[in-house]
């Protein structure tokens, strides 16, 4: 099976313009979880979409928001770009059984720099 | 809330040698999973090992192995005869396993491994 891909995989933005990144899961996944990663914050959770629908959000302002499709793939979106929104954004999958605990399988990043 | 403490920002280790990183979390909730991920510089995060709270038995995976320490909150991960390869940032997780509840990972601060031929 192919793993996680993201696209694009490297991207530069100014502030204030808005950003779309694109998560595919692994086939057959339902749950995708969006991550963001800096040097000063580490990896903190964006939120995380099954079944086309948002179970969790984390403490990030409104300018984050995402999508799930009817395939499971996932958009996250981010509006009004701040130079503190560069950062690697990692997509992560699971099955989506609910059989017991299921490992979260990452994508290699979307790297996005906002000057 | 859920945290998780990686207190070892780097470590080294020789080639062939043993290594030990070290992990703490802080929870009251009594079912939960663990995990460490692997993060080389290449940047795509793989799961190293997890270890289910409720199993007693520590997990291993080849070379890898953990000591979970629930009383005490302790998690941490041996690497048996570290290889050029393991080199890379480590990160703690930790998951909740109430029923329903998040598929967030909460996760340390990460530890930097160099492992010198």
């Amino acid at each position: 099976k192919a793993g996680v891909t993201q696209t694009p995989r490297y991207l530069i933005k100014t502030r204030g313009q808005q950003v779309t990144l694109s998560c595919s899961p692994i086939s057959g996944h339902r749950s995708v979880s969006w991550y963001q990663q800096t040097p000063g914050q580490g990896l903190q959770f964006l939120f995380e979409y099954f079944s086309e629908t948002q179970r969790n959000k984390g403490n990030f302002p409104g300018r984050f928001s995402g999508r799930q499709f009817s395939n499971s793939r996932s958009e996250m979106n981010v509006s009004t770009l701040e130079l503190g929104d560069s950062a690697l954004y990692l997509c992560a999958s699971r099955a989506g059984t609910g059989a017991g605990e299921e490992t979260q399988y990452f994508g290699p990043g979307t790297r996005l720099l906002v000057l | 809330a859920q945290t998780v403490t990686q207190s070892q920002p780097e470590m080294s280790v020789q080639e062939a040698e043993t290594v030990t990183l070290s992990c703490t979390y802080d929870t009251s909730e009594s079912d939960y999973y663990l995990f460490w991920y692997k993060q080389p510089p290449s940047r795509q995060m793989i799961l190293v090992i997890r270890q289910e709270a409720y199993k007693q038995q520590n997990a291993t995976e080849n070379r890898f192995s953990v000591n979970f320490q629930k009383a005490a909150k302790s998690f941490s991960l041996k690497i048996s005869d570290s290889q050029l390869g393991d080199a890379a940032m480590y990160f703690c997780a930790y998951r909740s396993g109430l029923q329903g509840g998040s598929e967030k990972l909460v996760f340390g601060k990460g530890t930097k491994l160099t492992v010198n031929p």
